[in-house]
């Protein structure tokens, strides 16, 4: 079955340096979803990439899309302690309306 | 999201012991899903249901079942726990329809151990 594959599993970083997690699907997505985690607490929804090489921003974060819509990746400029937690991607299984989610990067940032 | 209950948080159990999850929404969303999380596996799909009647197998729904009981309540038991059920469980809900992609709203999860 399809499959989410997301690199990497964990990351240490001191704050202010940069962070970046990458997803990468074994079939073409038509969107990707970006959820977080924080520690305790449960996934929510970040952002979702439609088009193919979509590139969106919050704040110190971005959000990239693949142009042949099968990787995609979440940056952080100069992380905050704030930004702790685990980062997961998730994409349609298929044709269907089910998520597959990422396992997941876990961010650590020492302050 | 507070708009997603579950009870109970946390949970001790032993083995071979029958155990009940709920999750409520008040949402209004038709779909609901049951996750678990064990650690460096990321979420896997237990069981999901597109509305009242239509109830779905996940990846991993050996040992589990599920009843919805209406719109917007979501029950998960394991029959018989067993410790590899050890984990975290969350459950979650989305709007049919929504255009590209349904997100998914979690609940806060409850902690589950099996001795």
């Amino acid at each position: 079955g399809q499959q989410v594959m997301q690199i990497p599993q964990y990351q240490h970083v001191q704050e202010g340096e940069d962070f970046t997690t990458y997803c990468n699907s074994s079939t073409t997505l038509s969107n990707i979803q970006w959820y977080k985690q924080r520690p305790g607490g449960h996934p929510v929804f970040l952002i979702q990439l439609v088009k193919s090489g979509e590139v969106k921003k919050q704040k110190r974060l971005t959000f990239q899309f693949g142009e042949a819509k099968k990787n995609s990746s979440l940056h952080i400029t100069a992380t905050q302690t704030t930004d702790v937690g685990t980062y997961f991607c998730a994409g349609p299984q298929g044709g269907s309306e089910k998520l597959v989610f990422g396992k997941g990067t876990k961010l650590t940032v020492n302050p | 999201d507070a708009d997603v209950t579950q009870t109970p948080r946390n949970r001790i159990t032993k083995t071979g012991k029958r155990i009940m999850l709920e999750c409520s929404q008040t949402k209004g969303h038709d779909r609901m899903y049951w996750y678990r999380q064990d650690p460096g596996l990321g979420l896997r799909l237990i069981y999901y249901s597109f509305d009242v009647k239509d109830i779905n197998k996940g990846e991993i729904s050996d040992g589990y079942s599920v009843s919805r009981q209406a719109q917007a309540k979501f029950s998960l038991s394991l029959e018989s726990a067993i410790p590899n059920q050890t984990a975290l469980y969350f459950c979650a809900t989305s709007d049919r329809g929504q255009a590209p992609q349904e997100t998914q709203y979690f609940g806060p999860g409850t902690r589950l151990l099996v001795l």
